[in-house]
């Protein structure tokens, strides 16, 4: 069965700083990988997926991802963290059949921006 | 397109009563999940429907809960009776293959 795991329950940055999210899947085939987003009393909002392809995918708010099947990792990163980043954010892993999809979370990371 | 809409978006409710949530999911869209956010818990998948028929309900806790599908655009999730441990965010998603779109949820709280 595929798992996901985010090391890091709480992140602290300064507005401007640059910000990694861990994340490390366990999945036996080739992974579909998502990041959602979180806000305080909102529902998830998709950031970015890979499905195949390119390693470092873009998504958006300037955030971007880069699959590394070597580590089962898909770490999120922003060059420069915004105060309205503030959230929590997911990792999750995909499977795909006749039946549809389903996505297995990760605990999630939570993320707050200091001025 | 709307999203995905849920409701009510709160729900306070006494413990005994019954509760039903509703959800309408992206027009297209063939897969429709229900799932339940806690602090202890996290996100938990309750079930999920594809082409309106539930595929998986494993992660219903208990005979309290049902989920119905009666077509493309609608579905609830019913709890009878509730109780307080049922307090929770639940959040309605539907997906047209890969990716899933989530709802706003609905903060339901049992006394």
């Amino acid at each position: 069965a595929q798992s996901v795991t985010q090391p890091d329950i709480h992140i602290t940055v300064s507005e401007g700083a640059s910000l990694e999210l861990r994340c490390n899947y366990s999945y036996g085939a080739t992974p579909y990988l998502f990041w959602y987003v979180q806000s305080p009393g909102q529902g998830l909002q998709l950031l970015l997926k890979y499905f195949s392809g390119d390693t470092l995918v873009q998504g958006i708010k300037g955030f971007e991802a880069e699959f590394k099947r070597s580590q089962s990792s898909f770490n999120l990163r922003k060059p420069s963290v915004h105060w309205s980043d503030a959230a929590e954010y997911f990792c999750a892993v995909g499977t795909y059949n006749n039946a549809g999809n389903m996505l297995t979370f990760g605990g999630g990371t939570r993320l707050m921006v200091k001025p | 397109d709307a999203g995905v809409i849920q409701s009510p978006r709160h729900e306070v409710t006494e413990m005994g009563q019954e509760v039903t949530l509703r959800c309408k999911p992206i027009s297209g869209h063939n897969s429709l999940f229900w799932y339940r956010q806690t602090m202890m818990r996290g996100l938990e998948l309750l079930i999920y429907f594809n082409n309106n028929v539930p595929i998986d309900d494993s992660g219903m806790p208990e005979d309290r809960f049902s989920a119905k599908m009666p077509n493309a655009s609608f579905s609830t999730l019913k709890i009878q009776p509730s109780e307080p441990r049922d307090s929770a965010v639940y959040f309605c998603a539907s997906s047209p293959r890969s990716e899933q779109y989530f709802g706003p949820g609905t903060r339901l709280t049992v006394t």
